[in-house]
């Protein structure tokens, strides 16, 4: 089983709707990640939790939200979805602050 | 600003030996990380230099200066699974020791050639 586990793997939808993507790991690492990956633009960061009670922004929060409901659980939200947030999504965690993110298998996210 | 800079694309031949730069301007320093993404997947660490020098992990090796804030990633033995791109990414150095924040550059992709 995958340590970093991301649900749906795709998922197609239309302008306006709401969409959760969502995240859990079995690493038992506090630090947890939402990153989007568009072609020429690497990875750029959404949002990031360093435990249950710390959320931050990353540098694209806009038009996002998370909800980390457990330590292993960490999901994204976008309320109302728009086509230019089509892309690949990825969740990585990490253990302390010099330690290596360890990536899911992303979720490549379409809205028409 | 805080910048990272490598080639976009390399190539190179089965067999051989490639080295894939970067180059970075940070504030602060507190180490690097080299990844590697295969297409459509998820990218997967490969080094981590905090110091200067030559860290090696079998085919692949990764060299720190921080003074000339430079890395640089070796490949030795390319073999066609190696095509992929190679991220590198920097933890800078302002801030609380916990809200560091990792600086991503776009990426090397790099062709391995029969």
């Amino acid at each position: 089983d995958a340590d970093v586990t991301q649900t749906p793997r795709n998922r197609i939808t239309k302008t306006g709707k709401r969409i959760m993507l969502e995240c859990s790991q079995t690493k038992g690492h506090d630090r947890m990640y939402w990153y989007r990956q568009d072609p020429g633009l690497g990875l750029r960061l959404i949002y990031y939790s360093f435990d249950v009670k710390d959320i931050n922004k990353g540098e694209i929060s806009d038009g996002y939200s998370v909800s980390r409901q457990a330590q292993a659980k960490f999901s994204l939200s976008l309320e109302s979805a728009i086509p230019n947030q089509t892309a690949l999504y990825f969740c990585a965690t990490s253990g302390a602050v010099n330690q290596p993110q360890h990536f899911g298998d992303g979720t490549r996210l379409s809205i028409l | 600003g805080q910048n990272i800079d490598q080639p976009t694309e390399m190539t190179a031949t089965e067999g051989a030996i490639v080295q894939i730069n970067c180059t970075y301007q940070t504030s602060g320093f507190n180490g690097l990380f080299w990844y590697q993404q295969h297409a459509g997947e998820a990218p997967t660490f490969l080094s981590y230099n905090v110091l200067d020098g030559l860290e090696e992990k079998g085919r692949f090796s990764s060299f720190l200066s921080r003074s000339k804030g430079y890395s640089y990633l070796l490949l030795k033995e390319l073999q066609m699974k190696d095509s992929a791109s190679y991220l590198c990414a920097v933890r800078e150095g302002l801030g609380a020791g916990n809200n560091r924040k990792l600086i991503w550059g776009l990426g090397t992709s790099l062709a391995v050639n029969p």
